[in-house]
């Protein structure tokens, strides 16, 4: 079944740092891949998506590429800020195979400190 | 921004007791979603909602959960019994057409405590 694999947290850095949170995902059709993020307190924010192979989402500073050879969809940042503290989850959708749900990763909690 | 809106925001229960969670979702939208979140865990897929009736539902939301959009604007989750393992964060989200070409936009959440 599809499935979402996501880099394990907690991850802290220190402000300007380049961040990296990995995803890989597992998917019977041809998935939309999406980041969300969480900050405290709140809901589930969409952050960037990309609907087909070889799509680049950006948003806020933040990237992603869909890359199909290696099912992959790391979340990219060249220079966190304190206020990128927050938790990010990387999801899917495969309509195709699974109808309209989203299949979500477990999370990655990131603390920048100043 | 339009925004989906969820109530109340923490809902404390008694085992055995009924609960309703409650959603407004985007004026356009015609999908409807309940995902949960237990602590610590991955969200999980709960159910969808379009045209009056569920698309879709998980393995979890079985014969103790029921969906409901008794106006135009609401979408609520009923648990009829509630059990200790209910405990989790309830995201509602709606979107305008089908996930591959636009996404879930999700409310903040009610946190359900089952003592």
């Amino acid at each position: 079944g599809d499935s979402v694999t996501q880099m394990e947290g907690p991850v802290t850095l220190s402000e300007e740092a380049f961040l990296t949170i990995n995803c890989t995902y597992t998917a019977t059709g041809y998935p939309s891949l999406f980041w969300y993020v969480q900050y405290p307190g709140e809901g589930l924010q969409l952050l960037l998506k990309a609907t087909k192979a070889d799509d680049k989402g950006s948003n806020k500073g933040f990237e992603a590429t869909y890359r199909k050879e290696t099912t992959s969809f790391h979340l990219e940042k060249g220079s966190v800020q304190v206020s990128d503290s927050a938790v990010y989850f990387c999801a899917l959708s495969d309509p195709g195979a699974t109808g309209n749900q989203f299949y979500f990763g477990t999370g990655t909690s990131l603390t920048v400190i100043p | 921004e339009p925004e989906v809106t969820q109530t109340p925001s923490h809902q404390v229960t008694q085992m055995g007791q009924e609960v309703i969670l409650r959603c407004v979702p985007i004026s356009n939208h015609l999908y409807f979603y309940w995902y949960r979140q237990i602590l610590g865990q991955k969200v999980e897929f709960l159910v969808s909602f379009y045209n009056n009736e569920i698309s879709e539902k998980s393995e979890i939301f079985d014969d103790q959960f029921s969906v409901e959009r008794p106006d135009g604007s609401n979408f609520t989750l009923k648990i009829r019994s509630t059990k200790l393992e209910d405990s989790a964060m309830y995201f509602c989200a709606s979107s305008v057409g089908t996930v591959l070409n636009q996404p879930q936009h999700f409310g903040d959440g009610t946190r359900l405590s089952i003592l």
